[in-house]
Parts: structure tokens; C-alpha cells; sequence
């Protein structure tokens, strides 16, 4: 079965740039869209990247999203660190017609 | 605007049958699948079962299949989720979710399912 695996957190400063990794288990992760999804403490999860790199209107063009073949991962970058991006992160793809989660990537904005 | 609603949560006792209902709106329901993905208290998103925009294709995690139904009624913008045989790690909140290429995941807001004793 096609698994997702993302470090369990990350930190940086605010002002500052992380990115959130996110490996295939097996075959391409490029030939499967990869979503991103922002979960805050008590709220539902929200799209901040669909299809690989697409950002929803109202998302901020400090996030953005990539595929790097050679690692088979996907990739999730904050550029200019805010307090409010202090969340849950969750990958998302697919396994033929499943959704694979990863484990989620707890982002702490020092 | 898309709304999704969800509804039908509560607390069952162990091997217990709940029906989840997510109303939709603000978009035209039959032209889209939809899915339904569970949280557990302190943990991660996990894929619960998927049904097309006409109903007749379904799909279920195997962690849940057997013991789920997943359905629609297209004519009223409903998604169901029938569950039966109800055990403590089934305990979650239950999000219905909309999602086509090239468009954004849509979430509702969950429906907290508690089975106990």
C-alpha cells in the first residue's frame, strides 16, 4: 500500500522560511496530485494547496507547493514566517481511487 | 458559497450503528464525488470511504469496509454514511469532504461520533 511519510514537527522564526516534507512509500508521487491541507487547534482542516502547487483564492502566496521526482516527495514552503501559521499540516494523495494522509507535520512558529 | 453540514454524530454504545448525513450546498451535488475522512482525538486524518457523483461507484478504507455503507441522494444534496458494528477506535470526528481536479478539497465542519460504554 502507497504511504506518506512527513517529519512529526518543525519550527522556525517568524520572518523566517520551513518547508514540510512529504515521501512516497512507492511508485511516482508525480504522477499523483498532492494536496496540503492547514488544520489550527478546534478547527477544521483547510486547503492551502491543491494539485501539487495550486493555491486556493485567499491563500497567501507565502505558501507554496512542489514535487521533486528524485526523492519521491513532495514538498510544502512558508516563506515569511507569521505566528498565525502555527498548525497541523497534512499531505494528501492517492492510492487508484483511495486518499493516503500522511501523519501530519505539527509547525511551531517560535 | 459551498456549504457542506454534517450531521448525525453522538454516542453509541459498542457494536452500535450510527447513519451520518452531510448536507450540501452552493454547488451542483451530483456533479461531484465525495468522500468522508475521520480524526480521532489527538491524531491524524484518515480516509473513511469515497462515493462518484452518480452513487454507483464506492470505496472504502479497509480498516472500516464491511461495516460501512457510503450513499447519496442526489435529488435532496445529501451524502450519508451508514456505520454498523461500532467499536472505541471508531470514536472521531467525521468530516464530509468535496473534492474534483483542479479545485480545492472543500471541508465541512464534522460530526463527532463517541463509542462507549
Amino acid at each position: 500500500n502507497f504511504m506518506l511519510t512527513q517529519p512529526h514537527s518543525v519550527s522556525g522564526s517568524p520572518g523566517k522560511t520551513v518547508t514540510i516534507s512529504c515521501t512516497g512509500s512507492s511508485g511516482s508521487i508525480a504522477s499523483k496530485y498532492v494536496q496540503w491541507y492547514q488544520q489550527r487547534p478546534g478547527s477544521a482542516p483547510t486547503t492551502v494547496i491543491f494539485e501539487d502547487s495550486q493555491r486556493p483564492s485567499g491563500v497567501p502566496d507565502r505558501f507554496s507547493g512542489s514535487i521533486d521526482s528524485s526523492s519521491n516527495s513532495a514538498s510544502l514552503t512558508i516563506s515569511g514566517l507569521k505566528t498565525e501559521d502555527e498548525a497541523d499540516y497534512y499531505c494528501q494523495s492517492y492510492d487508484n481511487s483511495d486518499w493516503v494522509f500522511g501523519g501530519g507535520t505539527k509547525l511551531t512558529v517560535l | 458559497e459551498v456549504q457542506l453540514v454534517e450531521s448525525g454524530g453522538g454516542l453509541v454504545q459498542p457494536g452500535g450503528s450510527l447513519k451520518l448525513s452531510c448536507a450540501a450546498s452552493g454547488f451542483t451535488f451530483s456533479d461531484y464525488a465525495m468522500t468522508w475522512v475521520r480524526q480521532a482525538p489527538g491524531k491524524g486524518l484518515e480516509w473513511v470511504s469515497s462515493i462518484s457523483g452518480s452513487g454507483t461507484r464506492t470505496y472504502y478504507a479497509d480498516s472500516m469496509e464491511g461495516r460501512l455503507t457510503i450513499s447519496r441522494d442526489n435529488s435532496k444534496n445529501t451524502l450519508f454514511l451508514q456505520m454498523r458494528g461500532l467499536r472505541g477506535d471508531d470514536t472521531a470526528l467525521y468530516y464530509c469532504t468535496k473534492k474534483d481536479r483542479w479545485e480545492p478539497t472543500t471541508w465541512g465542519q464534522g460530526t463527532l461520533v463517541t463509542v462507549s460504554s
